[in-house]
């Protein structure tokens, strides 16, 4: 099956500085790599998704891109913002029929004002 | 904008006991998921739903865990005996079709067993 790696587990930041976090997969048939952000006790949002048809993706601060050949996809947030600060999932899915989302373990982003 | 609601937010029980967590999906979404997450862990998938019939179960979803859609709005896992280990948060997520691929989550049911 889907395994989803991620990197790395915490990550702290200047406000106004970037953030990238890094996953892979391993199931060259995912083709759907969407990001969820989840702040404490509530349910993960998605914040952005790529399928593998496209490289790159941008909503305003945030960007997500995807390296199908070497199964790696990332997670950039630009001038960050102390709201910024959560836990970063990245997923995994085939992405037809009803495919399941293997998540990756998780970033907590701290961001320092 | 529609959510996904789930009830009760918070359920304590005892080992051994039945309980029944109920998601109502967002009204026209035809796919439905549960997934779990341990405190301080991975969301992980425990089981998918489409047209009246499981579509694919986790491990984690054994003899001891059951899906129903009991009618046209509401979306239920039930694990029948209850262990220490299955405390967690447990999500359930629609999903539209086939083209529409973003899983909307639910605020999660948070579930302690004594």
């Amino acid at each position: 099956g889907e395994n989803v790696e991620q990197h790395p587990s915490t990550l702290s930041v200047q406000e106004g500085d970037s953030a990238v976090i890094k996953c892979t997969y391993s199931d060259s048939a995912s083709n759907y790599f969407p990001w969820y952000k989840q702040e404490l006790g509530k349910r993960p949002q998605l914040i952005i998704d790529i399928r593998s048809n496209v490289g790159e993706k941008k909503d305003q601060r945030i960007a997500v891109t995807l390296n199908k050949t070497a199964k790696h996809f990332s997670l950039h947030i630009t001038e960050t913002q102390p709201e910024d600060s959560a836990v970063y999932f990245c997923a995994a899915s085939r992405g037809f029929g009803n495919e399941k989302l293997t998540f990756g373990t998780g970033t907590r982003l701290t961001i320092i004002p | 904008e529609p959510e996904v609601t789930q009830t009760p937010s918070h359920q304590v029980t005892q080992m051994g006991q039945e309980v029944i967590l109920r998601c109502v999906p967002i009204s026209n979404h035809l796919y439905f998921y549960w997934y779990r997450q341990i405190l301080g862990q991975k969301v992980e998938f425990l089981v998918s739903f489409y047209n009246n019939e499981i579509s694919e179960k986790s491990e984690i979803f054994d003899d001891q865990f059951s899906v129903e859609r009991p009618d046209g709005s509401n979306f239920t896992l039930k694990i029948r005996s209850t262990k220490l280990e299955d405390s967690a948060m447990y999500f359930c997520a629609s999903r539209f079709g086939v083209d529409a691929i973003e899983q909307f989550f639910g605020p999660g049911t948070r579930l302690t067993v004594l």
